[in-house]
C-alpha cells in the first residue's frame, strides 16, 4: 500500500501569509495527486488534481506542485476563508489513500 | 447540481450489520464511478472503497481494513449507491461520506454517522 506523509501537521498562520503544505508519498506516483481542503463540520471539497490543475471555482491563490514522491500545496496570500484543513491523496494504486491532513489555523 | 445525499447511519453494537445509502441526483448516475470514503471523529480522511458504473462491468475495490465485511452496490433504478457493513467495530465509526468519481472525488455529500458501541 501506498502511504502519504504530509507535514506539518499543523501551522498556525496570518491573513495575508504564504503558506506551504509538503505530502510525501511512498513510493513513485507520477502525478496522481490530489488535493482536498475540509472547514469544520463540513464535508471536504476538491481543490487541486492531477498534481497541479486547479479544479473549476477553486481561486488562483491556490496552487500544487510536485511529482514522483514530493508534492506541495501553496497557498498566496491566506484569505480567512482558507483556516481548514488541507488533505492530499494518491490515485496512482487501486487502492487509495489520503494523507494525515494539514491544519491551517489563525496566528 | 450534482447533489449526493446519505442515509441510514445510526448506532449499533459491535459484530451488528448496517447499510448506507446514497441518492444521487443532478448527474448520470448510469454512468457514474462512485465511492465511499469516511472520517473517524477527530481523525483525517480514510478511502473505503468504489464501484465502477455499470457500464463498466460495476466492479468494486476495497481498503484492507474493511475488505471481506463490506460491499458496495449500486441500484440504476433508483440512482442510489449503497454500502452494505457487516461484523461492525468500534474502529468504523465515523462520518461516511458518499462521493462520485473513481479516484479523484469532485464531489462529496454531507456525511452520515455510524456508531459502534457496547
Amino acid at each position: 500500500d501506498i502511504q502519504m506523509t504530509q507535514s506539518p501537521s499543523s501551522l498556525s498562520a496570518s491573513v495575508g501569509d504564504r503558506v506551504t503544505i509538503a505530502c510525501r508519498a511512498s513510493e513513485n506516483i507520477d502525478t496522481y495527486l490530489n488535493w482536498y481542503q475540509q472547514k469544520p463540520g463540513k464535508a471536504p471539497s476538491l481543490l487541486i488534481y492531477a498534481a497541479s490543475t486547479l479544479q473549476s471555482g477553486v481561486p488562483s491563490r491556490f496552487s500544487g506542485s510536485g511529482s514522483g514522491t514530493d508534492f506541495t500545496l501553496t497557498i498566496n496570500s491566506l484569505q480567512p476563508e482558507d483556516f481548514a484543513t488541507y488533505y492530499c491523496q494518491q490515485s496512482s494504486s487501486v487502492l487509495l489513500s489520503f494523507g494525515g491532513g494539514t491544519r491551517v489555523d489563525i496566528k | 447540481e450534482v447533489l449526493l445525499v446519505e442515509s441510514g447511519g445510526g448506532s449499533v453494537k459491535p459484530g451488528e450489520s448496517l447499510r448506507l445509502s446514497c441518492a444521487a441526483s443532478g448527474i448520470s448516475f448510469t454512468y457514474a464511478w462512485m465511492a465511499w470514503v469516511r472520517q473517524a471523529p477527530g481523525k483525517g480522511l480514510e478511502w473505503v472503497g468504489r464501484i465502477k458504473s455499470e457500464a463498466n462491468g460495476g466492479t468494486t475495490d476495497y481498503a484492507a481494513p474493511v475488505k471481506g465485511r463490506f460491499t458496495i452496490s449500486r441500484d440504476e433504478s433508483t440512482n442510489t449507491l449503497y454500502l452494505q457493513m457487516n461484523s461492525l467495530k468500534s474502529d468504523d465509526a465515523g462520518v461516511y461520506f458518499c462521493v462520485s468519481g473513481y479516484d479523484v472525488f469532485d464531489v462529496w455529500g454531507q456525511g452520515t454517522t455510524v456508531t459502534v458501541s457496547s
